[in-house]
């Protein structure tokens, strides 16, 4: 089966500008997750989806940032504007099921930057 | 946060075994042990996990005490291309909105060498 493929793979953006991340999960997977890693920092959770139902936002860092899962299937992260502490890597992942005894397939991340 | 503890590097020669040990004094009755390892810039990748037994898939073995305060992973016969960080993770059980949630720590750089 196809793993979990975001893209871009890179993006630069100016500071101010507005990118938008996509994520495309293993197909069948109601669960979505978005991670990232900023500069010298651990990997952190940002939000889960549920099919489209937000089942925990919590993690998002403030209102420049938009998940939207629209049909239950690819999700998109926008940024909006830009800051350059929002360098880093964004990594998606999702699983079948959502509960401890299952572990999760991440795919190989968005690299932004923002000068 | 991060509930676990590693050392944050090690080092093992090609073929043989890789014992990374875990810390998670603090871990409750219904929460979970897990491993993902991250290779260069790839995005994480799942291992193994367990909740109190001894687990062992094609990758990895992993052996809990029985206190549940830590764990080790072990690669049986480490290659080069297991070069990588390796994190252990503590993930609640139960239900709840932040079930989802993996608390990545700074993990354990592996290092093999030939």
């Amino acid at each position: 089966e196809a793993g979990v493929t975001q893209f871009p793979s890179h993006s630069v953006i100016e500071k101010g500008q507005t990118v938008t991340l996509r994520c495309d999960p293993i197909s069948g997977h109601d669960n979505l997750y978005w991670y990232r890693r900023v500069m010298g920092k651990e990997i952190k959770f940002l939000l889960h989806f549920v099919k489209e139902s937000k089942q925990d936002e919590s993690g998002m860092p403030n209102n420049r940032f938009l998940a939207e899962r629209t049909g239950g299937t690819y999700s998109t992260l926008k940024v909006q504007p830009a800051e350059l502490e929002d360098s880093g890597v964004y990594f998606c992942a999702s699983s079948q099921v959502t509960g401890p005894n299952y572990g999760y397939t991440f795919g190989s991340g968005t690299r932004l930057t923002v000068v | 946060d991060a509930k676990t503890t590693q050392p944050p590097s090690m080092d093992c020669a090609e073929g043989r075994a890789a014992n990374l040990p875990c810390n998670h004094s603090t871990i409750s009755g219904n929460e979970y042990v897990y491993w993902y390892r991250q290779i260069h810039s790839q995005g994480p990748q799942y291992i193994i996990h367990g909740l109190k037994n001894n687990e062992t898939n094609e990758m990895a073995s992993l052996i809990i005490t029985e206190d549940r305060k830590s764990s080790t992973l072990i690669l049986p016969h480490a290659t080069l291309r297991d070069t990588a960080v390796y994190y252990c993770i503590v993930r609640v059980g139960g239900r709840g909105s932040t079930l989802g949630r993996l608390y990545f720590g700074r993990g354990t750089q592996l290092t093999v060498w030939p």
